[in-house]
């Protein structure tokens, strides 16, 4: 089956620094979102992308979809020690499904 | 206030006793979904409904049911808990019903089950 997988896993960095996190769909999606969970919360609705090779910003948070929409990526820029949690993507299952395929997620730990 | 509230938060209980989650959404939203949180694994999807009455199996929906009778609520039964259904279970929902809707989900708090 479909599946959405992210990397890396985890991902330590200091104040300051910049953090990637990377998005890997087997199938086309025609969509793709992002979510963030901050430590013992539920997860929050960030973005979503749509058009190939989509490029948003938010803040220092810049969003990419890959132009064959099967992947997108998330970069922080200067990482704060509020941007610590986990990092999911998500998109849809595919064919006339309503099905939502979220990805591994990544764990982002800041070091002030 | 716009949310989706699930109970019980917290529950400890033993294999084979009938158990119920609760959730419950005053946006209105035709969809509802249930997931469950496992370390390494992300969130996985075990049921969904489109509306009332119309419900889908997501990628785990072994061990699990689901109702829709009303819009507002979308319960999670497990009729015979087993250890392996210890997990941190999230319910969402969200507007539109078309196939890769691409609205946003609004996820409950979460509800942490441990079967023993």
């Amino acid at each position: 089956g479909q599946q959405v997988m992210q990397i890396p896993q985890y991902q330590h960095v200091q104040e300051g620094e910049d953090f990637t996190t990377y998005c890997n769909s087997s199938t086309t999606l025609s969509n793709i979102q992002w979510y963030k969970q901050r430590p013992g919360g539920h997860p929050v609705f960030l973005i979503q992308l749509v058009k190939s090779g989509e490029v948003k910003k938010q803040k220092r948070l810049t969003f990419q979809f890959g132009e064959a929409k099967k992947n997108s990526s998330l970069h922080i820029t200067a990482t704060q020690t509020t941007d610590v949690g986990t990092y999911f993507c998500a998109g849809p299952g595919g064919g006339a499904t309503n099905k939502l395929i979220f990805g591994t997620g990544t764990l982002l730990a800041v070091q002030p | 206030e716009a949310q989706v509230t699930q109970n019980p938060r917290y529950l400890i209980t033993v294999t084979g006793k009938k158990l119920t989650v609760t959730c419950s959404q005053n946006m209105n939203h035709e969809y509802m979904s249930w997931y469950r949180q496992d370390p390494g694994l992300g969130l996985r999807q075990i049921y969904y409904s489109m509306n009332v009455e119309v419900t889908d199996k997501g990628d785990v929906p072994e061990g699990y049911k689901v109702s829709r009778k009303e819009k507002r609520n979308f319960p999670l039964i497990l009729e015979s808990p087993s250890p392996n259904q210890t997990s941190l279970y999230f319910c969402a929902s969200r507007s539109g019903t078309g196939p890769n809707s691409n609205q946003p989900q609004h996820f409950g708090d979460g509800t942490r089950l441990s079967i023993l």
